[in-house]
């Protein structure tokens, strides 16, 4: 069936430092959406992505969507404490269904 | 952005009961409503899509009689864990789908924590 991979698993970064996670769809998505969680509460949305190579920034945030709409990046600059919580893309379908990555938790040392 | 509601946010309970999850959207109508369940530091898996007016599609391996489904309305759906056992015990999150042409969206409740002893 349908899978979107996403890595790492873990990231374990210094304040201050670069932090990226990629997905890996195996079939064509309509869209990406990207969440974020933190711990012990629940998947907060934070942007969707639909054309083939958009690129959406949100403040230290950038999102992109590959050309072939297959695979996409978060990509945060100059990471804060605040920025800690696992992170998810997840994959649209025609049908409307979400496929969740396995999600990448984020470490940010003060 | 759309908000949905779940309710209760904790529950705990004995095994061998059954347990009511609600589910609604407050501002808009979603015909179309998700179940996933969440367990300690994995992903959203899909559980089952509930249709208003219609059975829900399950996905495969979850059993159906054991976690009824029941979308009544365009703003509730509610999720029963039947005869549930500390097996059962994990995070359950809906979310309300807003259909678009390449842009659908789907919103999340807050999430349900069962915990059952």
């Amino acid at each position: 069936g349908q899978q979107v991979m996403q890595i790492p698993q873990y990231q374990h970064v210094q304040e201050g430092e670069d932090f990226t996670t990629y997905c890996n769809s195996s079939t064509t998505l309509s869209n990406i959406q990207w969440y974020k969680q933190r711990p012990g509460g629940h998947p907060v949305f934070l942007i969707q992505l639909v054309k083939s190579g958009e690129v959406k920034k949100q403040k230290r945030l950038t999102f992109q969507f590959g050309e072939a709409k297959k695979n996409s990046s978060l990509h945060i600059t100059a990471t804060q404490t605040t920025d800690v919580g696992t992170y998810f893309c997840a994959g649209s379908t025609s049908t409307g269904k979400l496929i969740f990555g396995q999600g990448t938790t984020l470490q940010v040392k003060p | 952005g759309a908000v949905v509601s779940q309710h209760p946010s904790w529950v705990i309970c004995k095994s061998g009961t059954s347990v009511k999850i609600e589910c609604r959207s407050l501002d808009f109508q979603a015909t179309t409503m998700f179940w996933y369940r969440q367990f300690p530091k994995q992903s959203l898996m899909l559980m089952a899509t509930s249709n208003e007016g219609s059975k829900a599609t399950y996905e495969q391996g979850v059993e159906k009689d054991k976690f009824l489904i029941n979308h009544a309305s365009l703003t509730l759906s509610t999720l029963t864990v039947t005869s549930a056992h500390p097996e059962d015990s994990s995070f359950y999150i809906c979310s309300a789908y807003l259909p678009g042409p390449g842009t659908e969206t789907q919103y999340f409740g807050p999430g349900t924590r069962l915990l059952v002893l």
